[in-house]
């Protein structure tokens, strides 16, 4: 079993429209989270952390349910440019720190 | 500011043939530094890690290997390329005791491989 689960979509949207994804860990002991974006062909990049109490910024809602080892984030008001894919992702700590990641979950958004 | 540098962007090598990639940082000391691989369509795969000069953890056994011969630079090397070892290679590095939760990398532009 893969230590981080996404749905590899492509999930296609009109702009406007709220998109969610979801994502899974196998990990108990998990400590930190976040979500990455990457553009094609690019490196990812930090896109935010998700809080144990769930948090936003802007447009994006992450939340995270520890019980259940579920994390989400949340668009809305989806515009052109948030066409991307974007990666959950785990701190995996033991001798050192570690950040694992999932395959990615394709987001196209249309005119 | 710090900042990540990765060469080549690009490389086609035939198989067999060896390889080095060279990552550097600037602007910070004794960072994590981390290579990544992405193979096409598929996640970002851990192979290295090091947490000091001349320290390297191997994450999964593979053709590859890696030096850190200086505090900010990082090489992933091979001596005899695989049609495998094709794929999208990213350095990243991180702040050493930045905790939980605003610990992350920073990726360098990373190198899109292809063995021929």
């Amino acid at each position: 079993r893969k230590e981080v689960e996404q749905d590899p979509g492509p999930f296609n949207v009109p702009e406007g429209a709220t998109v969610a994804f979801n994502c899974t860990y196998s990990n108990s002991a998990s400590q930190s989270f976040f979500w990455y974006r990457q553009d094609c062909r690019k490196e990812p990049k930090l896109l935010m952390s998700v809080y144990s109490s769930g948090n936003e910024d802007g447009r994006f809602t992450a939340q995270l349910n520890r019980a259940s080892q579920y994390i989400s984030l949340l668009i809305r008001d989806s515009k052109l440019s948030d066409s991307a894919t974007y990666l959950c992702v785990v701190l995996k700590v033991d001798s050192s720190y570690k950040l694992i990641f999932g395959s990615g979950t394709r987001l196209l958004v249309r005119p | 500011s710090q900042t990540i540098h990765q060469w080549p962007a690009t490389l086609v090598q035939p198989v067999g043939s060896p390889l080095s990639l060279e990552c550097t940082v600037e602007g910070t000391s004794n960072p994590n530094l981390y290579w990544y691989r992405q193979a096409a369509g598929r996640g970002l795969q851990l192979l290295f890690y090091s947490v000091g000069i001349g320290q390297i953890s191997s994450e999964v056994p593979q053709n590859l290997s890696a030096s850190r011969p200086q505090d900010r630079q990082f090489i992933l090397s091979s001596k005899k390329l695989l049609l495998s070892d094709s794929g999208f290679y990213l350095c990243a590095w991180s702040v050493v005791g930045q905790r939980a939760p605003n610990y992350g990398y920073t990726f360098g532009s990373g190198t899109r491989l292809t063995v021929v």
